[in-house]
C-alpha cells in the first residue's frame, strides 16, 4: 500500500537558517510524483514543489529544494534561508498508482514555527 | 485569477440540518475533489470527480453526497448533518494535462454541527 510519513509534528527554526522537513515513502511504483504544500495560519493549501520519480535532478522553487533519495524513498523539503512567513504548515504528498494517478496520498504534516 | 472558490468560508449548522458547500473552478481541470481536514488526521478524501458526469468515493464517504453539475463546479452535500461533520473542508482540482498532476485548492469552508 501506498504511505506518506512525517515523522516531525513540529520544527523551531531561527529566522535566516535553513531548515529540512522529512517526508518518506513507501510505494511500489516505478512511476510516481512526491508534493509539498504549505498550509499557513489562515487556512489555505498552497502548492510549493514537485518532484518526479525518474526526474535526474533535485526539484528547486527559489527558496525550497527538495533533497530526493530514492534508494532511501525519502523526499524532504529543505526551506533556506528562512523567514518569518515560513511559519505554517507543511504537507508532503504523493501521486497515486497509476488508473487512479488523480489521487493523491497525504502526510499528517509538520508543523514549522520561525523563530525571529 | 480566481482559481478554485469555495463557498460559504463559515457555517454553523445544528444537527440534522442540510447543506450544501459549492465549489467552482475557472481552470479548466477536468478532476475536482473534495476533502475534509481534521486536526491530526491531515487531508482526507471524501469524493472525487475525475470528469464531468462522474463521481468516485474516497475514503470516508460516509454522510455526504456529491454532483459534478458541469465541468467549473463540484458541490458537497450534507443531508443530516452530525457534530462528526465539524470539520474544515477543502476543495480542489487538478491540472491533469501534465504529469505533474498538481491539485490547486480553494479557501476553504470552517463547518460546525452543534
Amino acid at each position: 500500500a501506498q504511505k506518506i510519513t512525517q515523522t516531525q509534528p513540529g520544527m523551531f527554526v531561527q529566522e535566516k537558517e535553513a531548515v529540512t522537513l522529512d517526508c518518506t515513502y513507501d510505494t511500489s511504483d516505478q512511476s510516481y510524483g512526491l508534493f509539498w504544500y504549505k498550509q499557513p495560519s489562515s487556512g489555505e493549501m498552497i502548492f510549493l514543489i514537485y518532484q518526479g520519480s525518474y526526474d535526474e535532478q533535485n526539484a528547486t522553487e527559489g527558496r525550497y529544494s527538495l533533497n530526493f533519495q530514492k534508494a532511501r524513498k525519502s523526499a524532504n523539503l529543505v526551506i533556506s534561508a528562512s523567514q518569518l512567513g515560513d511559519s505554517a504548515m507543511y504537507f508532503c504528498a504523493m501521486r497515486g498508482r497509476a488508473g487512479n494517478n488523480r489521487k493523491l496520498i497525504w502526510g499528517l504534516g509538520t508543523s514549522l514555527a520561525v523563530n525571529p | 485569477n480566481a482559481g478554485v472558490t469555495q463557498t460559504p468560508k463559515f457555517q454553523v449548522l445544528k444537527t440534522g440540518q442540510s447543506m450544501t458547500l459549492q465549489c467552482a473552478q475557472d481552470m479548466n481541470h477536468n478532476s475536482m475533489y473534495w476533502y475534509r481536514q481534521d486536526p491530526g488526521m491531515g487531508l482526507r478524501l471524501i469524493y472525487y470527480s475525475a470528469s464531468e458526469g462522474t463521481t468516485d468515493k474516497g475514503e470516508v464517504p460516509n454522510g455526504y453526497n456529491v454532483s459534478r453539475l458541469n465541468k467549473r463546479e463540484f458541490s458537497l452535500r450534507l443531508e443530516s448533518a452530525a457534530p462528526s461533520q465539524t470539520s474544515v473542508y477543502f476543495c480542489a482540482s487538478l491540472q491533469d494535462a501534465l504529469a505533474k498532476n498538481i491539485q490547486y485548492f480553494g479557501a476553504g469552508t470552517r463547518l460546525s454541527v452543534l
